[in-house]
């Protein structure tokens, strides 16, 4: 079965820093998609960005960008110029072409002014 | 563009009692997510419907849960009887065809 770590249950950043949150993922599958969603104290989930495991270049999404190592089954969230909205719970997601969607216990992010 | 819409918001009822929850997900959209989300963890996927049908729903405590999706556009999903540890966010979440999915913003459920 398919699994997600996310190995930091807190973070913390001072304001305009970046900072960068881990995921490493378990799977058999050689084909499969990523995600970091946000979810503000709102809890509305938000996807932050996404990633196909078939591309070798790293998503990037404005001051979101992921370290995507396929073969260390790793899947990093680097956050620049860190704001106070960027407060949040963190997941990292898998899913295998929209089924066995797994996330990870997340990483709960305060951002220090 | 509406989004997921979920309702009630919050809910509180007994043990015991019965509970259901409403998601209408993003026009258009043929998959649906059912997810429980307990505090300080990830959600957990109970139930996915492709259209109108079940594509998984191995993790439902079928005893208590269920869900219906009849003619393939909203959703409900119902508790009976309710236990302690159902206390949760109720997520619904719906896709297209790019695997990313779009969250309601959930239905918390505290079971006294």
């Amino acid at each position: 079965a398919q699994t997600v770590t996310q190995s930091q249950p807190e973070m913390s950043v001072q304001e305009a820093e970046t900072v960068t949150l881990s995921c490493t993922y378990d799977t058999s599958e050689s084909d499969y998609y990523l995600f970091w969603y946000k979810q503000p104290p709102s809890r509305q989930m938000i996807l932050v960005i996404r990633q196909e495991a078939y591309k070798q270049q790293n998503a990037t999404e404005n001051r979101f960008s992921v370290n995507f190592q396929k073969a260390a089954k790793s899947f990093s969230l680097k956050i620049s110029d860190s704001q106070l909205g960027d407060a949040a719970m963190y997941f990292c997601a898998y899913t295998y072409y929209g089924q066995n969607f797994v996330f990870g216990p997340g990483t709960r992010l305060s951002v220090l002014p | 563009e509406a989004g997921v819409a979920q309702s009630p918001r919050y809910k509180i009822i007994e043990k015991r009692q019965s509970v259901a929850f409403w998601c209408n997900p993003i026009s258009g959209h043929a998959t649906l997510y059912w997810y429980q989300q307990i505090l300080g963890q990830g959600p957990k996927l109970l139930i996915q419907f492709q259209n109108n049908g079940v594509v998984d729903d191995s993790q439902l405590p079928k005893d208590r849960f269920s869900a219906e999706r009849l003619k393939g556009v909203d959703s409900t999903l119902k508790i009976q009887p309710a236990k302690l540890e159902d206390s949760a966010v109720y997520l619904c979440a719906s896709s297209s065809v790019t695997d990313t999915q779009y969250f309601g913003p959930g239905t918390r459920l505290t079971v006294l």
